[in-house]
Parts: structure tokens; sequence; C-alpha cells
């Protein structure tokens, strides 16, 4: 019954290749993030979908692109990965529109390593 | 965009003594500050959070303040244990606008509390 869950947990791969990861949330939440994490444990927003709606998309390299089919789920995929991808993504989700106190439930991560 | 400056970056004190967490915001329009802690290897976990319109908020041992005439807010945790280990981040986000729910963190904070 987990309430934000992330498939693979673990991503290596070479760079150039191309790769997904997905989300899933059963909360009944609204709306969706995906964040990065780097090396250095900084957290940064990429994008975020309401009702399957691209609602943010801060300055991403046109590599990565988000599809959210329903409201449940949302995807992360990478084109052309290059070595400066390797990070930890979550996920997160919120009731509504990650308005004042609404939390942001953050999914276990994705550790992506490019080779 | 708004910008959170988080301080210190590491931080280590004995069980039982207290810890002061400090940020700075840029946006004077933000409206919402939450907490979040990230255990090694986790997820974050929001853990306290506190609206524009209220200076001082407190769940057990740990409480945030806010000034927002001087835009800072700064996370209190007494008497510490060992389990309060870990990254502790601010955030920042501004409700309204094209705004919706984009949490921009702080650098993060690496608690560590000696036994």
């Amino acid at each position: 019954d987990t309430a934000v869950s992330q498939t693979p947990k673990y991503l290596v791969t070479q760079m150039g290749n191309d790769k997904s990861i997905k989300c899933e949330q059963n909360l009944g939440h609204d709306t969706m993030y995906w964040y990065k994490q780097d090396s250095k444990k900084f957290l940064k927003i990429m994008f975020s979908y309401n009702n399957k709606e691209l609602i943010i998309n801060e300055t991403v390299p046109n590599r990565f692109s988000p599809k959210s089919p329903d409201k449940a789920h949302l995807n992360l995929h990478i084109n052309s990965l290059e070595l400066g991808d390797s990070a930890v993504y979550f996920c997160a989700s919120s009731q509504g529109l990650g308005g004042v106190g609404e939390t942001q439930y953050f999914g276990p991560g994705t550790r992506l390593l490019v080779l | 965009g708004e910008n959170v400056e988080q301080h210190p970056s590491t931080l280590s004190v004995q069980e039982g003594d207290s810890a002061v967490i400090k940020c700075t915001y840029s946006d004077s329009a933000s409206n919402y500050f939450p907490w979040y802690k990230q255990e090694l290897g986790k997820r974050p976990q929001l853990i306290i959070d506190i609206r524009s319109n209220v200076g001082e908020k407190k769940d057990q041992r740990i409480a945030v303040t806010l000034n927002k005439t001087a835009k800072h807010f700064s996370l209190h945790i007494t008497e510490t244990q060992p389990e309060d280990s870990a990254v502790y981040f601010c955030a920042a986000s501004r409700w309204g606008g094209t705004s919706y729910g984009k949490l921009t963190f702080g650098q993060g904070t690496i608690l560590t509390v000696h036994p």
C-alpha cells in the first residue's frame, strides 16, 4: 500500500542511451511532480502535472520529456543520456495544485548512474 | 525567481542539545514554508510547515519561526536525539499566478547528533 512508488529503484546505463522512470501514486492526488537531487543533495523541481496537464516546466533540457497517462501516473523519459544526468530522481504528489499548506509526498527515488 | 539560502551546511550537536537551522528567501510573495527531513538513502518527508500569516508553530520537539519582514525562517529542534540525524531542507513556495506548488529548496543541512 505504498503511497508514491517509483520504478526502477536503481538504473545504471551508458551515455547516449534512452531510459524511462515510472511513478504511480495511490493517494488520489491531482498533482504530481518530478524533482532532481544532484550529488550535493540539492533538490530542484523539474516538472509538475495537474490532472494530466503540464503546469510547471522548469528550464530542463529537451532530452527530458514527462508524460502523464492519467492523474495517478507520471513518467519521465530521458533521451541521449549524459554523465551529468546522474542523480536521484524523485517523484512527488499533492492533493490539489500544491497550494498553501498542501503537503507534497515523495516517492522513494530512482538512482540513475550514467557511465 | 525565488532563491532560498540555508545555513549552516553541516551541524554537529551532542544528544540533548538544541539545533537551529536558518533559511532566507528572496520572494516577498512567498507564503508557504515547509521543512523536510531526509534520512540517508531515503525520501524527503515533511516534518513541519508554516504559512505566511503565522509567526511560529510547534510540534513536540520541533518548532519553526517566520520573520516576514526580514524574509527568514528557522527550524528549532530541542532535546536532540541520535535519530534526528539526517539532512534537513527548508523550502519556500508562492501560491498563485503561475507558481503552482513550486517548492524552491535550500541547499540542505546535514545534522549529526552524537550520543
